[in-house]
């Protein structure tokens, strides 16, 4: 079973800045890598898959990258509405696999 | 739009089961699997398992083996989640979430807006 680590727990940023979230996994999944926003009282929304691909309607702010066990979203300046909580999740292994999260915090 | 809207809160006591529905809309039912996620609380999401519309075949995780049930109904575009033998550790925000692409690409949008499972005794 392949587990998802999320680093940092937190991050502190200012509105404006740039936010920098990892993902590592135990093993490698090759690209197959998604990553999830969540804002407080609503459901998870699909930002990235295949490690790097916008999903439909995702801002160009949003970037992701990375291959077999390492794994970056980049945030390249900071909206009000992206302070959220975001999840990566391994779909290469079953079970499929999220992380524990990181939140984006002012 | 394409939208999941899920059936409503529940409290069960310990040993019970729990049905949640998921009526899809905005696309055809039968074009995209259905996974079912678990929120509990202070834990990571746990994907359940994922259900085929066209032909109910199903795949579960090892971990809900045995006591998670899928089921769909074509003809109300609906996807249903059973759990059964409930304890306290099955408290949490259980969600349904279209497979992106359709069949088993096993990453989820859109995602319903999720139904609380509260076990109490």
């Amino acid at each position: 079973e392949i587990v998802m680590t999320q680093s940092p727990a937190t991050l502190s940023v200012s509105p404006g800045e740039r936010a920098t979230l990892s993902c590592r996994a135990s093993q490698s999944v090759s690209n197959s890598l998604a990553w999830y926003q969540q804002n407080p009282g609503q459901a998870p929304r699909l930002l990235i898959y295949g490690a790097s691909t916008r999903a439909t309607g995702i801002p160009a702010r949003f970037g992701g990258s990375g291959s077999g066990t390492e794994f970056t979203l980049t945030i390249s300046s900071l909206q009000s509405e992206d302070f959220a909580v975001y999840y990566c999740q391994q779909y290469s292994n079953w079970p499929l696999a999220f992380g524990g999260g990181t939140k984006v915090e002012i | 739009q394409v939208q999941l809207v899920q059936s409503g809160a529940e409290v069960k006591k310990p040993g019970a089961s729990v049905r949640v529905s998921c009526k899809a809309s905005g696309y055809s039912f039968t074009s995209c699997y259905i996974h079912w996620v678990r929120q509990a609380p202070g834990q990571r999401l746990e994907w359940m398992g994922w259900i085929n519309p066209v032909n109910g075949n199903t795949r579960y995780s090892q971990k809900f083996q045995g006591r998670v049930t899928l089921t769909r109904d074509t003809s109300a575009s609906t996807a249903y989640m059973e759990l059964t033998s409930l304890t306290s550790e099955d408290t949490g925000l259980y969600y349904c979430a279209r497979d992106y692409f359709g069949s088993a690409y096993n990453y989820f949008d859109p995602w319903g807006q999720g139904t609380l499972i509260t076990v109490s005794s």
